[in-house]
């Protein structure tokens, strides 16, 4: 079947614009993350939905970054009065659900941000 | 906190020999434990997963990991590299009690050298 998608795969923005970052999950997948990957670093956690929880924004780097999950299906991430510090990939991974920590994440091919 | 350090930013072998990735964590409690690799403009690609059991844990592509409580450590390794496996390698880990945060290492580049 069809695995996790993102668009737009790329995205050049000004600075101080604001930019949304979609996500499509593998259907039937509760659960979807989001995570930044900047140069040379590692994947940084932003935001966990799981079904019709509340929403983990622990990861969430400032107010100017939120995000949606409509229908417990896509979901948006988005960036307000963008910053070049912003410029990064953006990835979503969506899982099961069903088993806690234990279930696989899988991961879109991402969304690659550059603010201008 | 939840950590986890790849001590090494770059691994480099030649075909055919064994290679190694290592990993190490800190977690409270339980740690479950992934590996995950990624090819350039690609998203990452789950290999294997270490939840409870054998130590001894098999994956994709003839990858496996052996998971150490004593260490804390849980590094990859297969037995023969391939050109194929040329890519950036992660490792991951989460406690059920707080299941929606993977806490990700830096990455380890892999080079296998014909």
């Amino acid at each position: 079947g069809a695995g996790v998608s993102q668009s737009p795969s790329n995205k050049v923005t000004e600075k101080g614009k604001d930019v949304e970052l979609r996500c499509d999950p593998i259907s039937g997948h509760t659960a979807l993350y989001w995570y930044r990957q900047s140069l040379g670093q590692g994947l940084e956690f932003l935001i966990y939905f799981q079904g019709n929880s509340a929403p983990d924004k622990s990861g969430l780097p400032s107010d100017r970054f939120s995000a949606e999950r409509t229908g417990g299906s896509v979901s948006t991430l988005t960036i307000q009065r963008t910053q070049q510090e912003d410029s990064a990939v953006y990835l979503c991974a969506s899982s099961l659900g069903s088993l806690g920590g234990t279930d696989t994440q899988y991961f879109g091919p991402g969304t690659r941000l550059t603010v201008l | 906190a939840q950590s986890v350090a790849q001590p090494e930013d770059q691994v480099n072998v030649a075909e055919g020999n064994p290679l190694t990735v290592k990993c190490t964590y800190s977690v409270s409690g339980n740690p479950y434990l992934f590996w995950y690799v990624q090819y350039p403009n690609r998203g990452l690609q789950f290999l294997l997963k270490y939840i409870t059991g054998d130590n001894l844990v098999k994956g994709s592509y003839g990858f496996e990991a052996e998971f150490n409580k004593s260490q804390t450590s849980f590094h990859l390794k297969k037995p023969s590299a391939l050109v194929s496996d040329s890519a950036l390698y992660f490792c991951a880990v989460r406690v059920n009690t707080n299941a929606g945060k993977s806490t990700f290492g830096d990455g380890t580049t892999l080079t296998v050298k014909p």
